[in-house]
């Protein structure tokens, strides 16, 4: 079955530094990769997508992943925080025996400090 | 465009009873998928409508049911309810169902079991 780990349930950064966060899957079929925030009592929000095609995705507000499939990662990055991306990221996927329903990692909470 | 959006907001209600969560889809969209996410988790898929139908579930037992409209609006009913149904209830509507469709997530519903 298709899955996702997320590594790090919480990541602290400083404002103006890079952004990391990480996810792995596992799949027997080409994955489909997603990105989605979620900020504070609200749902949730596609930052980006893998679907076939070019390995780097650049997505909303800065953010951009790196398919490897050597690696079998999806890290998510963003080179410079801002205080407004402190939230809780979630990293899915679809695609096998998942089919098209969203399997979603226990998500990673990012704090930025001044 | 109006996106999707979700009533109640919250909802409290006691064991033994049952709830009724509704949803609209964006415009134009026809699929409509439901996740329950507990605290401090990711979401988990419960079952998705396409075109009025069920067309997919995940690992929820039957008491969980819906309902989709001819509008594609949409319902998820919750019979005999647990404490550990306390969850938010997303809804996500999407263009088709295909593993590479982008799902757009309405604020959700929390709902407290007493």
């Amino acid at each position: 079955a298709q899955s996702v780990t997320q590594l790090g349930s919480h990541v602290s950064v400083s404002e103006g530094a890079l952004v990391l966060l990480r996810c792995n899957y596992s799949s027997s079929v080409p994955p489909y990769l997603f990105w989605y925030v979620q900020y504070p009592n609200q749902g949730l929000q596609l930052l980006l997508k893998y679907t076939t095609g070019a390995t780097l995705v650049k997505g909303i507000n800065g953010f951009e992943a790196e398919f490897k499939k050597s690696e079998t990662s999806f890290h998510l990055t963003k080179p410079s925080a801002h205080m407004s991306d402190a939230a809780e990221y979630f990293c899915a996927v679809t695609g096998g025996n998942s089919g098209y329903a969203l399997n979603f990692g226990k998500g990673t909470s990012l704090l930025v400090t001044p | 465009e109006t996106g999707v959006t979700q009533s109640p907001t919250h909802l409290i209600k006691t064991r033994g009873q049952q709830v009724t969560l509704r949803c609209s889809s964006q415009s134009g969209h026809n699929t409509v998928s439901w996740y329950q996410q507990a605290l401090g988790q990711g979401p988990q898929f419960i079952f998705q409508y396409y075109r009025e139908e069920e067309n997919g579930r995940g690992n929820f037992p039957p008491r969980f049911s819906g309902l989709q409209f001819p509008n594609y609006s949409s319902e998820l009913n919750v019979n005999a309810l647990e404490l550990d149904d306390s969850a938010l209830y997303l809804c996500a509507s999407s263009l088709g169902y295909g593993v590479q469709e982008t799902q757009y997530f309405g604020p959700g519903t929390r709902l407290l079991v007493l």
